[in-house]
């Protein structure tokens, strides 16, 4: 199975730098993704890394350690609309073919 | 053009009852999904199609059940519903082989059993 850690909630002040950092056990990884989820939204895309390191796409990043079962999303220039809940997911290659698991979010809010 | 859209959006009905929920995509993807989002916000994967066929069922009870009529479309039929059923429902598509992008997510459908 797998398991897939990051913390609860999380508070940053607009204008800052954040990191959610994401901690996962899994047999079968095969990427790691980042998604933001606001209040009554859909999830939506922010990031995917499937090979170690950093990928950069604009104020936010997403770091992945394989060996260490370990990434983070960096947020910079913090604004006001990122207040959201932001969802760490591995996908693993099952038999039948991939499956994206989810871990419980981490709620950001940012403050003035 | 919505990429994922499912039907209804909200969805309130009594215990017993049994309700359907559509989902259709125009990506041309060969996967869907079912999750479910409970209270607690924890999105969990239900099912998961592949060009019509069952590839993934996660242990959910056998009073959901999935229909893929074609790879465009996968719907969930719920029998004798819950009041645990009550949570929001979210119909996803990604490329067989998903590569940058993962998965793009319907709206959601908020069900609320009384």
């Amino acid at each position: 199975g797998q398991n897939i850690d990051q913390p609860t909630e999380m508070t940053a002040t607009e204008g800052a730098i954040v990191q959610i950092n994401c901690t996962y056990q899994t047999s079968g990884f095969n990427g790691l993704f980042w998604y933001q989820q606001h209040a009554g939204e859909a999830p939506t895309f922010l990031s995917y890394n499937v090979l170690d390191g950093l990928e950069e796409k604009g104020r936010f990043s997403s770091f992945l350690s394989r060996s260490k079962g370990y990434s983070y999303l960096l947020l910079k220039e913090l604004q006001m609309k990122d207040s959201a809940s932001y969802l760490c997911a591995v996908r693993v290659l099952t038999g039948g073919g991939n499956k994206l698991t989810f871990g419980t979010g981490t709620q950001l809010k940012v403050e003035l | 053009d919505t990429a994922v859209s499912q039907t209804p959006k909200y969805l309130v009905t009594q215990m017993g009852n049994d309700k359907s929920i559509k989902c259709e995509q125009n990506l041309g993807h060969d996967t869907m999904y079912w999750y479910k989002q409970d209270s607690k916000k924890f999105l969990k994967i239900m099912f998961s199609y592949n060009n019509k066929e069952l590839i993934i069922n996660e242990t959910v009870p056998n009073r959901f059940s999935p229909k893929s009529p074609d790879k465009a479309h996968l719907n969930l039929h719920i029998n004798s519903l819950e009041l645990g059923d009550s949570a929001v429902y979210f119909c996803a598509s990604s490329p067989q082989s998903t590569g940058i992008g993962g998965y793009t997510f319907g709206s959601g459908t908020r069900l609320t059993v009384v």
